[in-house]
């Protein structure tokens, strides 16, 4: 079992959808959660950072964090083309190494016009 | 946020030979790290670079593979040695930002093909 399973898609939406993007994990020891978004060819671009449980929102993004179900979840609103990407999560805090970014697989997202 | 150039962006390099890839950071930071992302895969650490100590290397990655320098709060180079075809990826350096927390910034990356 890997320590973060992430959908990998991908997934096709129309322009202005909600989008949901999810990761769960199995060590509950992770203490920061992050989402990066990555586009073809280029590093990744931290989104959104969530420190233990919670809800933090961006602009047209929000970021959940459920430890009691080991649980992470993106939401995008009025979705644009522009947000074509791969959403890659990403977790750390583990004792010895806090540093240490465990990632998901990453999820492609298609946004139509 | 900080910003972090790496070079060289590509290169096609032949087996058995070994490639050095710089990164450089725009602010001091105490914790740099560096990532593989093989085709059409997640990141992987390789290894983890503090100033002034011997780089930390996760499970699978060796020093004589994979040598680290950081010799300075700003600076770090990862080289890729005896290349073989299966080093093909993608590699990255990030930093956490000593003003945001454990936020992870990566740099844009050395995309490296070997043949």
């Amino acid at each position: 079992q890997k320590e973060v399973e992430q959908d990998p898609g991908p997934l096709s939406v129309p322009e202005g959808a909600i989008v949901s993007l999810n990761c769960t994990y199995s060590n509950s020891a992770f203490q920061y959660f992050m989402w990066y978004r990555q586009y073809s060819r280029k590093g990744p671009e931290l989104l959104m950072y969530t420190y233990s449980s919670g809800n933090k929102e961006d602009g047209r993004f929000t970021a959940q964090v459920d430890k009691s179900s080991k649980y992470i979840s993106l939401f995008i609103r009025d979705s644009q083309p522009s947000d074509s990407a791969t959403y890659l999560c990403a977790m750390s805090g583990l004792t010895g190494n806090t540093g240490k970014l465990i990632f998901g697989q990453g999820t492609t997202l298609q946004v139509k016009p | 946020s900080a910003v972090i150039s790496q070079k060289p962006s590509r290169d096609i390099c032949q087996r058995g030979t070994s490639l050095t890839i710089q990164c450089q950071v725009d602010s001091q930071v105490t914790m740099m790290f560096w990532y593989r992302q093989q085709p059409g895969q997640s990141l992987t650490l390789i290894a983890t670079a503090n100033q002034g100590s011997e780089a930390t290397y996760e499970s699978g990655f060796v020093i004589d593979k994979f040598p680290i320098s950081r010799p300075n709060l700003t600076f770090s180079t990862l080289t890729v040695s005896n290349m073989s075809p299966e080093d093909s990826s993608i590699y990255l350096c990030s930093v956490e930002d000593p003003d945001r927390g454990h936020e992870q910034y990566f740099g844009p990356g050395t995309r490296l093909t070997v043949t």
